[in-house]
C-alpha cells in the first residue's frame, strides 16, 4: 500500500492571508501527482495534474510545484477568500490508480 | 450533460441484506471507478473497470462486487452488507486509466448498515 501523506492535518486563516500545504509521495516508480479540491457537501474537482520534476501549475491563485526526485508537492493559494474554503487532496498516480492522501482541510474566515 | 450520476444518494441498510449502488456517466469515457470515504481515512479505491468489459481490484475490495454494464454504467453490489461498510460511496471516471488523466467524481451515496 502506497503512503501519501497531506500536511497539515487542518488550517484555519483569514481573508487575505496566503498559505500552504504539503503532499509527500513515494519518489520512484512516479507517473503523475493529482491536487483535488474538495467543498463541503459537492464531490472532489481536479485542480492540477502534474506530470514532470519541477512542474509548476497555476489556476488563478491556486498554484502548485512538484519535486519527484524527493517526493513531495506543494499547493499554494495566495490572498485566500472564504470561498477556497475546502479539503485539498492530493493523489498519486500509478499507471491506471489514484492513491489519495487524506487531504488538508482549510478554513478560511472573514 | 450531467456528467457522473450515482443511485441512490442516502441508503440504509440491515446486516446481511444486499444491494446494488448504481452509477452512469455520459462523458463517454473508458475508465470507471469505485471509491469509499470514511471518516479520518482518504478516497480508498474498492475496485475500477479500466475499459468496458474489465474490471479489477483496488485497495480494499473485500465484501464487495462490481460489474460494468455497458461503457457508460457501473455498478457495486453489496451481497451481505455489515457495519463496517458503513460509509460514503464515490463513483469516478475518467477518459482513460492513464496517469494524467484527471477523475470526475459523482456526488457521492450515503450508506448506513444497522
Amino acid at each position: 500500500i502506497l503512503n501519501v501523506e497531506q500536511s497539515p492535518q487542518s488550517l484555519h486563516v483569514q481573508e487575505g492571508d496566503s498559505t500552504n500545504f504539503t503532499c509527500s509521495f513515494p519518489s520512484s516508480n512516479f507517473y503523475a501527482l493529482h491536487w483535488y479540491r474538495w467543498e463541503t457537501a459537492k464531490s472532489p474537482e481536479a485542480l492540477f495534474v502534474m506530470t514532470l520534476n519541477g512542474d509548476e501549475k497555476k489556476k488563478g491563485r491556486i498554484s502548485a510545484t512538484l519535486n519527484t526526485k524527493e517526493g513531495y508537492s506543494y499547493l499554494y493559494i495566495k490572498g485566500s477568500q472564504p470561498e477556497d474554503s475546502a479539503t485539498y487532496l492530493c493523489a498519486f498516480s500509478g499507471y491506471s490508480t489514484l492513491t489519495f492522501g487524506k487531504g488538508t482541510m482549510l478554513l478560511v474566515s472573514p | 450533460n450531467a456528467g457522473v450520476t450515482q443511485t441512490p444518494k442516502f441508503q440504509v441498510l440491515k446486516t446481511g441484506q444486499s444491494m446494488t449502488l448504481q452509477c452512469a456517466q455520459d462523458m463517454n469515457h473508458n475508465s470507471m471507478y469505485w471509491y469509499r470515504q470514511d471518516p479520518g481515512m482518504g478516497l480508498r479505491l474498492i475496485y475500477y473497470s479500466a475499459s468496458e468489459g474489465t474490471t479489477d481490484k483496488g485497495e480494499v475490495p473485500n465484501g464487495y462486487n462490481v460489474s460494468r454494464l455497458n461503457k457508460r454504467e457501473f455498478s457495486l453490489r453489496l451481497e451481505s452488507a455489515a457495519p463496517s461498510q458503513t460509509s460514503v460511496y464515490f463513483c469516478a471516471s475518467s477518459p482513460t486509466s492513464g496517469p494524467d488523466y484527471e477523475q470526475y467524481f459523482g456526488p457521492g451515496t450515503r450508506l448506513t448498515v444497522t
